[in-house]
């Protein structure tokens, strides 16, 4: 099975912009969650998504947004970027659900200039 | 809400010694927990994980993992370091609800020539 896929690899943003990034789960996954990684705070949950339904939240401004498709392909957004927006976004797919084991991409560096 | 501490967050071994990383968590019902590795520009890979049963649990490269509910405690350890096992090692919990994912902070491995 193809692992989980996340595209694209790096992108570059300038301060105000928003940004889309994409996540496609392994096979049969219906779970997808969403993460940022920087070096200050490791890494934070931002939200899970289930059968098209966000399920879970995690402790972040409106600025970032998520939907998922029926496919189970998943989207993650952040409008009006900010400098320390600039981390590297993990996506993770999961067979049943959080509890499980989850499968993560190789995520999406993004940098804020 | 569930908490995850990783006591060091370096860790130096010589190839061929013991690698003990620590991991506490704190929940007042029993969490499924899993250990991650992560390598350069890498996503996250499962190591091991416990949900129910044995509390010693076995994983990929010779890494294991006991539980211990006296303790809050879920280090993970391998006999013999090898050069390919430095990386960042990340232990999670998950409550049994699965509503909720939370990483500890990190450990880095260095292994010694």
């Amino acid at each position: 099975k193809a692992g989980v896929t996340q595209t694209p690899r790096y992108l570059i943003k300038t301060r105000g912009q928003q940004v889309t990034l994409s996540c496609s789960p392994i096979s049969g996954h219906r779970s997808v969650s969403w993460y940022q990684q920087t070096p200050g705070q490791g890494l934070q949950f931002l939200f899970e998504y289930f059968s098209e339904t966000q399920r879970n939240k995690g402790n972040f401004p409106g600025r970032f947004s998520g939907r998922q498709f029926s496919n189970s392909r998943s989207e993650m957004n952040v409008s009006t970027l900010e400098l320390g927006d600039s981390a590297l976004y993990l996506c993770a797919s999961s067979l049943v659900g959080h509890s499980y084991e989850q499968y993560f991409g190789p995520g999406t560096r993004l940098t804020v200039t | 809400a569930q908490s995850v501490t990783q006591l060091g967050s370096h860790v130096s071994v010589s190839e061929g010694a013991l690698v003990l990383l620590r991991c506490n968590y704190s929940s007042s019902v029993p969490p499924y927990l899993f250990w991650y590795v992560q390598y350069p520009n890498q996503g996250l890979q499962l190591l091991l994980k416990y949900t129910t049963g044995a509390t010693l649990v076995k994983g990929i490269n010779g890494f294991e993992a006991e539980f211990k509910k006296s303790e809050t405690s879920f280090h993970l350890t391998k006999p013999s370091a090898h050069m390919s096992d430095a990386a960042e090692y990340f232990c999670a919990v998950s409550d049994v609800s699965g509503n909720q994912f939370y990483f500890g902070t990190g450990t880095s491995l260095t292994v010694i020539p």
